[in-house]
């Protein structure tokens, strides 16, 4: 079971938009700004999409963008594109127990 | 960006160590800052965290794994080890490397990743 929790699947139309939630606790999500979002097409490695929340890495789609409320961290992904399909992590800081956490993983399907 | 390389046994019995190494290259595996981090994925599942360490030695570990997990840094190769011991078939899993902010939490660069089954 992991730490964070996602939903198992996503699903939408190209160019339309989908988010993707990640709830965890005071000891991860919300008690730190460093929730991060990885990318990872079928036998790929991950490639981070965003960090510190909301930040995008250089050469990522400004159409991927994260946010967070309370506990829940949300990937949003805007005008969906065919290329978009692919597992997503979440992750998390989670202190000096646990350090490093991670979601389930969501599959992003574009239909 | 820097590449990182996973080489390694495929193969290990149950009961023996698994013994990983990372290669680091276009840069400096003693860049202040940086953890260098052992993920692993099994088959079909999502990430775990395995642990990290940066230049000067410092590591943390899962504490689900903390009894078994080795990790170490060699500066002059600019290679980071993993040892994992007591292996199970639960330890079958693809490993990844990466490169992982210590300031910012995040890992920006990863290896290819290297399968590593556990059967007798």
């Amino acid at each position: 079971q992991s730490a964070l929790t996602q939903p198992p699947s996503a699903s939408g139309s190209p160019g339309q938009s989908v988010t993707i939630s990640c709830t965890g606790t005071s000891s991860d999500v919300s008690g730190y700004n460093y929730v991060s979002w990885y990318q990872q097409h079928p036998g790929k490695a991950p490639k981070l999409m965003i960090y510190e929340v909301t930040k995008r890495p250089s050469g990522v789609p400004d159409r991927f963008s994260g946010s967070k409320s309370g506990n829940t961290a949300s990937l949003t992904v805007s005008g969906l594109q065919a290329e978009d399909e692919a597992d997503y992590y979440c992750s998390s800081y989670a202190g000096s127990n646990n350090f490093v956490v991670f979601g389930g993983g969501t599959k992003l399907t574009v239909l | 960006q820097v590449q990182l390389q996973e080489s390694g046994p495929g193969l290990v019995k149950p009961s023996q160590t698994l013994s990983l190494t990372c290669t680091v290259s276009g840069g400096s595996i003693s860049s202040p800052g940086y953890y260098w981090t052992w993920i692993r994925q099994r088959p079909g599942k999502g990430l775990e965290w395995v642990g990290y360490i940066n230049y000067s030695g410092t590591t943390y570990s899962n504490p689900s794994l903390k009894s078994r997990v080795r990790i170490s840094v060699d500066t002059s190769k600019n290679q980071v080890s993993l040892k994992l011991g007591s292996v199970t078939a639960a330890d079958t899993a693809v490993y990844f490397c990466a490169k992982y902010s210590g300031d910012y939490a995040y890992s920006d660069s990863w290896g290819q990743g290297t399968l590593v089954t556990v059967s007798s």
